[in-house]
């Protein structure tokens, strides 16, 4: 079956810090990945997506590559901001399916 | 443009009540309507999803229930609440297709005591 795995956090980082967190997948066929942000008390918001292999997701200065050859899809971002504080979900689709798979989310914690 | 609604925010009920939350999807039609609950500091768990007005698939088995009452109305139910139902429900949909991803509502925060 298809799984999703994430580094597990906090991640605690200082302003203006590179960010990178992990995600690895398994699934059959040739997914759809996804990455979501949830920022306290809100529900999810979807960050950047990437539906083939080797394409790029990019939003708000984050990016994921998506790369078949080690089943990974990690988010990273060049300069963290206090407000990129939140925690991050990692997600796969089978394209043959309706439903996502999620990862177990990783918490980031962005200090001054 | 399509909008996802979920009501009420916040919740404050005691163990044995009853327990009803609403989801409406406004602006697409025959959406894939799914229920999350997420526990506190926890991932999200699949609770129910239903790909169409009456059709309901149940994830995990325990004292919640769904149903489709319309086509963009999807609800969660409880008729006792226990204290291992607190936690943060969220509603999503999607028009399937792997690519399309969830678009998810802003959740209600549910707490029994």
């Amino acid at each position: 079956g298809n799984s999703v795995t994430q580094m597990e956090g906090p991640v605690t980082l200082s302003e203006e810090a590179f960010l990178t967190i992990n995600c690895t997948y398994t699934a059959t066929g040739y997914p759809s990945l996804f990455w979501y942000v949830q920022y306290p008390g809100e529900g999810l918001q979807l960050l950047l997506k990437a539906t083939k292999a080797d394409d790029k997701g990019s939003n708000k200065g984050f990016e994921a590559t998506y790369r078949k050859e080690t089943t990974s899809f990690h988010l990273e971002k060049g300069s963290v901001q206090v407000s990129d504080s939140a925690v991050y979900f990692c997600a796969l689709s089978n394209n043959a399916g309706n439903m996502l798979t999620f990862g177990g989310g990783t918490r980031l914690m962005v200090k001054p | 443009s399509q909008t996802i609604h979920q009501w009420p925010a916040t919740l404050v009920q005691p163990v044995g009540s009853p327990l009803s939350l609403e989801c409406t999807v406004e602006g697409t039609s025959n959406p894939n309507l799914y229920w999350y609950r997420q526990a506190a500091g926890r991932g999200l768990q699949l609770l129910f999803y239903s790909v169409g007005i009456g059709q309901i698939s149940s994830e995990v088995p325990q004292n919640l229930s769904a149903s489709r009452p319309q086509d963009r109305q999807f609800i969660l139910s409880s008729k006792k609440l226990l204290l291992s139902d607190s936690g943060f429900y969220l509603c999503a949909w999607n028009l399937g297709g792997g690519a399309s991803g969830y678009t998810f509502g802003s959740g209600t925060r549910l707490t029994v005591v």
